[in-house]
């Protein structure tokens, strides 16, 4: 069974550099890719990363993605306002035949 | 563009019944796997059930498994989630999400209905 542990929060000063870990236990988050997304209470969670690292169109690439064995790390340049949001980590899980989303980071842009 | 919109969202007593609604429009809802994930009140995002494009295949969280169908009508770019004895830890808001082309991530997700179970 994996699971993804996030840290509760980070936060950053405006036009600092955060990253957001995601370290995966259990035999798929050696194997699957990691995605993550970002989250407003309220609306509709917007995908940043898949596939490890890849951004989908429209994604600035101030946001990055990187995997490390069974680690991820979410990393966000020239912090805005707007960024300001819930973070999640998620992997395909083999053995559950199930999705795992990790607990969720809470990013403060101070 | 794509378009998910969730609906039948609503209050409800423990041990009642819901059925949620997804509506697509903007791609060919019948080639892509589909999923519900909720979000409980001052809780993380929780995966709870998927469907493939064909309906032939599913899959459940344990919270869930044995109270929840999940389904789709590919004529009508609807997916829908059938929720039965519900309990007061099943209140959420419920997004409909697709799964990518490449099976890795959900690339487009609706805003959301919100599921209240209070007696």
């Amino acid at each position: 069974q994996s699971v993804l542990t996030q840290p509760p929060s980070v936060s950053a000063a405006p036009g600092q550099k955060v990253t957001i870990s995601c370290s995966g236990s259990g035999s798929s988050t050696g194997i699957n890719y990691i995605s993550w997304y970002q989250h407003l209470p309220g609306t509709a969670p917007k995908l940043l990363i898949y596939d490890n690292n890849k951004r989908p169109s429209g994604i600035p690439d101030r946001i990055s993605g990187s995997r490390s064995g069974t680690s991820a790390t979410l990393g966000i340049i020239g912090l805005q306002t707007g960024d300001e949001a819930d973070y999640y980590c998620a992997i395909w899980d083999n053995n559950l035949s199930a999705w795992v989303f990790g607990g969720g980071t809470k990013l403060t842009v101070l | 563009e794509v378009q998910l919109v969730e609906s039948g969202g609503d209050l409800v007593q423990p041990g009642g019944s819901l059925r949620l609604s997804c509506a697509a429009s903007g791609f060919t809802f019948s080639i892509y796997w589909m999923h519900w994930v909720r979000q409980a009140p001052g809780k993380g995002l929780e995966w709870v059930s998927l469907i493939n494009s064909l309906a032939s295949a599913t899959s459940y969280a344990d919270s869930v498994k044995g109270r929840f169908t999940i389904s789709r009508d590919n004529t009508k770019n609807t997916l829908y989630l059938q929720m039965n004895n519900l309990r007061a830890e099943d209140t959420a808001v419920y997004y409909c999400a697709r799964e990518s082309a490449g099976g890795t991530s959900f690339d487009y997700w609706g805003q959301g209905t919100l599921v209240t179970v209070s007696s």
